[in-house]
């Protein structure tokens, strides 16, 4: 069973458009994360949430939102697709955020988003 | 705020050779280290944590040692493979988790 699951692996649009990528965890964390990887491998976090509340909002455009329906499932959705926003993005999870600092966080796959 | 600086790679170097990536961090607190790799096409996987100062992390041949005194936490692998191609990522956790830059590693046979 994949611990960390991202849809799609490959997604390839327009500029302009209108996309989501779709996260779920089957660990039983409570902790969830959205990093972008850009094209020199550096990973920046974007987003995370405890138990569907977010609690790290880091300095992104709010064209990207992202939605916890529940704690399994972190969602990211951008709206008017730039250029810039080429680049592959991470889910993760990790047990919980405040209560256990020795924790790592578990990856999933990564969607490669390439704009055109 | 906390931050984790690593050696910028490129790195090449040949099977069976000897493999360091220094990794220096700042931390308020008393953090965790990590470092995690990730294979071509995927995603970043844990390979070795330590928790406290003095801590060794060891998994698959490598090893790094948690020293407080340095603020240090460098990756070791005394004979590299070909399938040890990658980029090594280290990374602090005090409640938020900040990774390095990463660094490639290319080996060859």
């Amino acid at each position: 069973d994949t611990a960390v699951s991202q849809t799609p692996k490959y997604l390839v649009t327009q500029m302009g458009n209108d996309k989501s990528i779709k996260c779920e965890q089957n660990l039983g964390h409570d902790t969830m994360y959205w990093y972008k990887q850009d094209s020199k491998k550096f990973l920046k976090i974007m987003f995370s949430y405890n138990n569907k509340e977010l609690i790290i909002n880091e300095t992104v455009p709010n064209r990207f939102s992202p939605k916890s329906p529940d704690k399994a499932h972190l969602n990211l959705h951008i709206n008017s697709l730039e250029l810039g926003d080429s680049a592959v993005y991470f889910c993760a999870s990790s047990i919980s955020r405040t209560q256990r600092r020795n924790t790592e966080a578990f990856f999933g796959q990564g969607t490669r988003l390439t704009v055109v | 705020g906390n931050s984790v600086t690593q050696m910028e790679g490129p790195v090449t170097l040949s099977e069976e050779a000897f493999l360091t990536i220094n990794c220096t961090y700042t931390a308020t607190g008393y953090p965790s280290l990590f470092w995690y790799v990730q294979y071509p096409g995927e995603g970043l996987q844990l390979l070795l944590k330590a928790t406290k100062a003095d801590d060794k992390g060891s998994n698959k041949g490598f090893e790094a040692t948690y020293r407080k005194e340095t603020t240090s936490f460098h990756l070791e692998k005394g004979s590299v493979q070909v399938s040890d191609s990658a980029v090594y990522f280290c990374a602090l956790n005090d409640y938020k988790l900040s990774f390095g830059a990463g660094t490639t590693v290319t080996v060859r046979a």
